[in-house]
């Protein structure tokens, strides 16, 4: 079935960069999405790369996306204690319609 | 308007109540989207809209669940007889022409059943 895998914490501190890894399933998937979710709010888009891009890079944020292995990355440079919050990577499922999202990694930036 | 706007943002019922939550997607956009976040079971389709297509309910978990969306906008998700594991965030988006667009997301609704 269709899965997307997230390690659950990532712990950094200020200043330095971060890597959040994203293994999928559906290699049908078009768009691959990052969303951040802060505390008691809603899901916010990040970025987003086509699947037939390798790296998309947005200021501090980029994505680097292998095909062949089904593993999407998001790297945050210089990390922020604001960065603080779940990320989450999701997929179109092979229906089309709805996002198939991972159970998300907490990101713990300390100063 | 701006974003996507939910209502309430918070709700409290008990066991056995029907309770209607409320979905504004943003101006324009054709696709509606309702998900369910739980702490258990991360986040979750429950229900896709397209136009004036016959709605995606594939991710509904019971008949106790339905939504409508009225006039290509407005969406309400109906939760019949509520059950203490509905207690979930239940986040709506929407996207400007089919799921392959950007789906942008609402604060979500916090349902609390007693």
């Amino acid at each position: 079935g269709e899965d997307v895998e997230q390690s659950l914490f990532l712990s950094v501190r200020e200043g330095d960069s971060s890597v959040i890894n994203c293994t999928y399933t559906d290699s049908s998937s078009t768009y691959l999405y990052w969303y951040k979710q802060e505390p008691g709010a809603g899901l916010q888009l990040l970025t987003y790369i086509f699947s037939n891009m390798d790296m998309k890079q947005d200021q501090r944020l980029t994505v680097l996306l292998n095909k062949k292995d089904k593993h999407l990355s998001l790297r945050i440079a210089d990390t922020q204690t604001g960065d603080s919050a779940i990320y989450f990577c999701a997929e179109i499922g092979q229906a089309g319609t709805a996002l198939i999202f991972g159970k998300g990694t907490t990101l713990s930036v300390s100063s | 308007g701006a974003g996507v706007s939910q209502s309430p943002s918070n709700k409290v019922t008990e066991k056995g109540k029907d309770v209607e939550l409320r979905c504004d997607p943003i101006s324009g956009h054709t696709a509606l989207y309702w998900y369910r976040q739980s702490l258990g079971q991360g986040l979750e389709f429950l229900i896709y809209f397209q136009g004036n297509s016959a709605p995606d309910k594939s991710g509904l978990p019971s008949d106790r669940f339905s939504a409508e969306r009225t006039g290509g906008s407005v969406s309400t998700l109906t939760i019949q007889r509520t059950q203490q594991e509905d207690s979930a965030v239940y986040l709506c988006a929407s996207s400007f022409a089919s799921s392959t667009d950007t789906q942008y997301f609402g604060p979500g609704t916090r349902l609390t059943v007693l």
